[in-house]
């Protein structure tokens, strides 16, 4: 049971590219969430998907894009990609209410 | 966002010494968890807390909810070199609910 699954692990990107990180779990949850992860920031929301088809954003959207392809798969676009988005981001899912399980992270440099 | 202030923010202390570990808020929540932390790795629950007043023991981790629902602690008793980490408290949020707003965690140093 792999639980949820975050690709790339390490991405580092110049200023302007854009990329997308892929998250995927296999636990039948409804919900799902992008958070990143600073020094000293602790978690904070990005976007987050209370069911298959309904996107919301969170804390701090700007600069990011979702889809929920599926009840399984939650992707995060950064479409132009900054310096202040260099992060960790993880990847959670859960049945609302409970608790949330999370992937291992993709560590992101933008230089 | 409903905001949740987590203090300290740091905190070193050597092995056998106790400690306590606050999440506050001016909202309240139906119910707030504690996650662990380690390094490299997604935060792992340690206990929901929903009733006001409610206390939860964990071995030696003594959580409790404030009995207006807008406040938490952590207590660890005899602290040990393996409870080093970084401590988070979580609440719902969001219009929907299904938010989960993190504090911003609580570094634990235990030598």
């Amino acid at each position: 049971n792999a639980g949820v699954t975050q690709t790339p692990k390490f991405q580092v990107l110049k200023t302007g590219q854009s990329m997308t990180l892929q998250c995927a779990q296999d636990m039948n949850h409804n919900s799902m969430y992008w958070y990143r992860q600073d020094p000293g920031m602790g978690l904070r929301l990005i976007y987050y998907s209370a069911s298959e088809g309904t996107t919301d954003k969170g804390e701090v959207p700007n600069g990011y894009n979702v889809s929920r392809l599926n009840k399984r798969e939650f992707s995060l676009r950064l479409e132009s990609a900054a310096p202040s988005q260099t992060s960790v981001y993880f990847c959670a899912s859960r049945i609302v209410g409970e608790k949330l399980f999370f992937g291992s992270g993709t560590q992101l440099s933008v230089l | 966002t409903q905001l949740l202030e987590q203090s300290p923010q740091f905190l070193s202390i050597q092995e056998g010494e106790n400690l306590t570990v606050y999440c506050n808020s001016s909202s309240v929540f139906s119910s707030l968890q504690w996650y662990r932390q380690e390094p490299g790795e997604g935060p792992v629950l340690l206990v929901t807390v929903v009733t006001g007043g409610e206390v939860k023991k964990l071995k030696r981790l003594t959580f409790q909810f404030g009995d207006a629902r807008k406040d938490s602690s952590l207590h660890i008793t005899a602290a040990q070199p393996g409870d080093t980490g970084l401590y988070l408290c979580a609440g719902g949020g969001g219009d929907s609910g299904y938010a989960l707003n993190f504090g911003k965690g609580t570094s634990l140093l235990v030598t």
